[in-house]
């Protein structure tokens, strides 16, 4: 059974960092790509960012670009997000989730995501 | 503002079809890139519905079924149940952006 279990969850005052990690289970981990994709309170999803299986290949919505780090440790099946400088607006679920196959965008399993709250 | 936009809501009976649109532009689904539907009852995860603009995950319901046309997309959901009261979401790439985009969300209520 295919498992994303989120954790990091924590209040960062504006301007901190904090990492998220998403342990992953029930599947050849190497061999798919991850995504993380967030949702503020009360409204949709927003991308955030992807990496390829084999970890080499990163991508970024352009608003985070800079601020947030996407990696993987693929002999932990876990994938991660660094986030620093982080804004009110920031503040969201994060949720990590599977592509479908190599090189798409679609998501076939989520995590149960893990909260993020900015604020001083 | 998202970049993909769904109306903020749709309703309907049970037994009833509900659409649920998803206009884009010459970026995204106009460009020719796949749109992807999600369910999401509030307060869980996202739930994959619809991939490649038609294709239905294995144990999805035929109820639930996705067309695209030009630079829009739409999900069709016969036979309304209860249980299918929850938001949609669309998701394709967007080029000029180059990442992926979602819609805004759609919230489905059966009457």
């Amino acid at each position: 059974e295919v498992q994303l279990v989120e954790s990091g969850e924590g209040l960062v005052q504006p301007g901190g960092s904090l990492r998220l990690s998403c342990a992953a289970s029930g599947f050849t981990f190497s061999s798919y790509g991850m995504h993380w994709v967030r949702q503020a309170p009360g409204k949709g999803l927003e991308y955030v960012s992807a990496i390829s299986g084999d970890g080499h290949s990163t991508y970024y919505a352009d608003s985070l670009r800079g601020r947030f780090t996407i990696s993987r440790d693929n002999s932990k099946n876990t994938v991660y997000l660094q986030m620093g400088s982080l804004r009110p607006e920031d503040m969201a679920v994060y949720f990590c989730a599977r592509a479908r196959i190599v090189g798409s965008n679609e998501l076939d399993y989520w995590g149960q995501g893990t909260l993020v709250t900015v604020s001083s | 503002q998202s970049v993909l936009t769904q109306p903020p809501s749709v309703s309907g009976a049970p037994g009833q079809r509900v659409t649920i649109s998803c206009t884009g532009s010459s970026s995204n689904i106009g460009a020719g890139y796949g749109v992807h539907w999600y369910q999401q009852v509030p307060g869980t995860a996202p739930k994959l519905l619809i991939y490649g603009n038609t294709n239905r995950p294995s144990g999805v319901p035929d109820r639930f079924s996705g067309s695209k046309s030009g630079t829009s997309a739409s999900l069709a959901i016969t036979g309304l149940q209860a249980e299918d009261e929850a938001d949609y979401h669309c998701q394709s790439y967007d080029r000029g952006l180059r990442s992926s985009v979602f819609g805004g969300g759609t919230q489905l209520t059966v009457l």
